[in-house]
């Protein structure tokens, strides 16, 4: 089975960009969690989505960055007119139930490393 | 405010030696989870324990939770090369359309040779 996929591994944007993320969750999952992390550090969250819908946004910076996840295709991180403060890994991670925190991991794609220059 | 905070921020130790990692959290928790994350790769899950459970054994693994503290610690067992990684503990704060992991800021272990 195919884990939690991330594309681009690598994305270099020019300060003004824009910057897409992508994430395929794993086969079977409907809800996806977008992390963010600075070098050296632990992973922030940013936000919640389940089909269609976004149950918890709290951690997104309130400009430039919006997410989602239709019904069909990837979930999409996207950060307007970056800034070098941008630069981060960026992890997507998937679960399958409802309330899986309760007794499942969440399951994490290697990242999208994002260079600001 | 992020929780969850890791003790040592780094640990270097002998192959065939024990690595104990602390991780201390401020609100009330379902579970805690423990992940591993490997130079340049995501997260990988590692252990589960259950805010009503104390202590879980995974392999050379063993996971304790003290919710009166609210802490944890993960201890590796002869520890191997192998293990060099950063270690996260993460807080599952669940409500009712769902929930979330919030991650301390990690343990990064190197295991000698």
């Amino acid at each position: 089975n195919a884990g939690v996929m991330q594309n681009p591994r690598h994305l270099v944007r020019r300060r003004g960009q824009e910057a897409r993320l992508r994430c395929s969750p794993m086969k079977g999952h409907s809800h996806v969690y977008w992390y963010r992390q600075l070098p050296e550090e632990g992973l922030k969250f940013m936000v919640y989505l389940q089909k269609e819908n976004i149950i918890d946004e709290s951690g997104m910076p309130k400009e430039r960055f919006s997410a989602e996840f239709p019904k069909e295709g990837p979930s999409i991180l996207r950060i307007q007119q970056v800034v070098r403060g941008d630069s981060a890994a960026y992890f997507c991670a998937s679960s399958r139930y409802n309330r899986g925190l309760h007794d499942s991991p969440l399951h994490f794609g290697n990242g999208t490393r994002l260079t600001v220059t | 405010s992020q929780q969850g905070e890791e003790d040592p921020q780094a640990l270097s130790i002998q192959e065939g030696e024990n690595a104990t990692m602390n991780c201390s959290y401020k609100t009330s928790i379902n579970n805690l989870q423990w992940y591993r994350q490997n130079s340049g790769r995501g997260l990988v899950h590692l252990i589960l324990i259950r805010s009503n459970e104390r202590e879980k054994h995974s392999g050379r693994l063993r996971v304790t939770l003290d919710t009166s503290k609210k802490s944890s610690s993960l201890l590796i067992t002869a520890s191997r090369a192998a293990d060099t990684a950063s270690y996260f503990c993460a807080t599952a704060q669940i409500y009712n359309q769902g929930g979330k992991l919030i991650f301390g800021q990690g343990t990064e272990l190197s295991v000698k040779p």
